[in-house]
């Protein structure tokens, strides 16, 4: 089955420890995409990447970081320096549209992130 | 600042009736436009996109939206409300800087009332 997978679809952390949230697909998609989503709001961009090895800040990126080593893996690291981090997590991937430059993005379930 | 809005957090229909969910989108450029559909606890499926082709777009589930470009708007449409049409649906907008981006709206939240 193609797809993304996010795991875990759930996770616990104390307040100050630094947590990684795996991505992976099998889309063979060059971009990547990580948001967060709060309840009642939409999804903010954290960080994306457009290839291997390069990836930009999306507008909350503070606190955040990534890699992108593989084309198939985006993992994100939610550090301590995070004030706020319980929230839901979507990665998504993007192939440019056959009608355009945009980018259609598929998303992957989810993690949902609690910290105590 | 480009943006997106969406009239109304929350909407209820009947069974059977009429869906309407509102878009509003800023674009100083041709933009593209999605509509995404989200279930509790998963991540977001896509329904439908704008591409500058037909202005009237069908998507999946018997959804369907209209760019009206007189009015900004993009606003998404079904004939007959099902039970498993309750959810939670996003539109987007291409940046205007970079199409490799979208910017979301804050989501409506659709109820359907047996």
């Amino acid at each position: 089955d193609g797809g993304i997978t996010q795991s875990p679809k759930y996770l616990f952390r104390k307040e100050g420890q630094n947590v990684t949230l795996s991505c992976e697909q099998n889309l063979n998609h060059d971009a990547m995409y990580w948001y967060r989503q709060d309840p009642g709001q939409g999804l903010r961009l954290i960080y994306y990447s457009q290839i291997v090895n390069d990836f930009q800040k999306g507008d909350i990126a503070e606190g955040y970081s990534v890699s992108r080593e593989k084309k198939e893996s985006f993992p994100l690291t939610v550090t301590s320096a995070q004030k706020n981090p319980t929230a839901f997590y979507l990665c998504a991937s993007g192939m440019p549209l056959l009608a355009g430059p945009v980018n259609e993005q598929f998303f992957g379930p989810g993690t949902r992130l609690t910290v105590l | 600042a480009q943006s997106v809005t969406q009239l109304g957090s929350h909407v209820s229909v009947s069974e059977g009736a009429l869906v309407l969910l509102r878009c509003n989108y800023s674009s100083s450029v041709p933009p593209y436009l999605f509509w995404y559909v989200q279930y509790p606890n998963q991540g977001l499926q896509l329904l439908l996109k704008y591409t500058s082709a037909a202005t009237l777009v069908k998507g999946i589930n018997g959804f369907e939206a209209e760019f009206k470009k007189s009015e900004t708007s993009f606003h998404l449409t079904k004939p007959s409300a099902h039970m498993s049409d309750a959810a939670e649906y996003f539109c987007a907008v291409s940046e205007e800087t970079s199409y490799d981006k979208v910017i979301f709206g804050p989501g409506t939240s659709l109820s359907v009332i047996p």
